[in-house]
């Protein structure tokens, strides 16, 4: 199975800074990697696909990057709206696994 | 938009069974694969399993193998997970979710409200 480890799993952050969060996979995945964010008592909701690929509702302010074992997910300048928890995801190979999140919080 | 609307979860003694189901409706069911995804309290995301748009291909993560079972009805756009022999670590919030293309390599794109299983005696 595919390990996939994120850093750091929280963080504390002011509204305006630039967030970095990192996802390493175990092997090499490609770019087989999506990012989700959730907010507490809702279900994710995707963010990224194709390790860099935004979805149609994200801002430009998110952007994502890497390939085969090191991904980040950055947040140029980060919004109230954006305090949340964010997964990673590899979808390269059975079973798809997860990071165990990042929780971002207001400073 | 896509809707995914779980249902069948609740309190089961451990050992016991459950059926969750999955209502999807404003796209074709058909094409996608679906995926369950479990959270248990407090903690992160797991994947449980998938089944292809055919149904004819399935997995499931080590930890469910051989006492869950997935499977879809596409005439009734409605998605199944069989869950026997439970356990107190089963209990968590079951999401389905839907791939975002039909290709083998898929993120999940939509996500129902989910479904709360709780495993207790």
């Amino acid at each position: 199975d595919i390990q996939m480890t994120q850093s750091p799993s929280s963080l504390s952050a002011s509204v305006g800074d630039r967030v970095t969060i990192t996802c390493r996979a175990s092997q090499s995945i490609s770019r087989w990697l999506a990012w989700y964010q959730q907010k507490p008592g809702k279900a994710p909701k995707l963010l990224i696909y194709q390790a860099s690929n935004l979805e149609s509702w994200v801002p430009s302010r998110f952007s994502g990057s890497g390939s085969g074992t090191e991904f980040t997910l950055t947040i140029s300048s980060l919004q109230p709206d954006d305090f949340a928890t964010y997964y990673c995801q590899q979808y390269n190979s059975y079973p798809r696994t997860f990071g165990q999140g990042t929780k971002v919080e207001i400073k | 938009e896509v809707q995914l609307v779980e249902s069948g979860g609740g309190l089961v003694q451990p050992g016991g069974s459950l059926r969750l189901s999955c209502a999807a409706s404003r796209f074709t069911f058909s094409n996608y694969a679906m995926s369950w995804v479990r959270q248990a309290p407090g903690k992160g995301l797991e994947w449980v399993s998938v089944i292809s748009g055919s149904g004819g291909n399935t997995y499931f993560a080590d930890s469910v193998k051989g006492r869950f079972t997935i499977s879809r009805d596409n005439s009734k756009n409605t998605l199944y997970l069989q869950m026997n022999s439970l356990r107190a670590e089963d209990t968590a919030v079951y999401y389905c979710a839907k791939s975002y293309s039909s290709g083998s390599y898929s993120a999940f794109d939509y996500w129902g409200q989910g479904t709360l299983v709780t495993v207790s005696s």
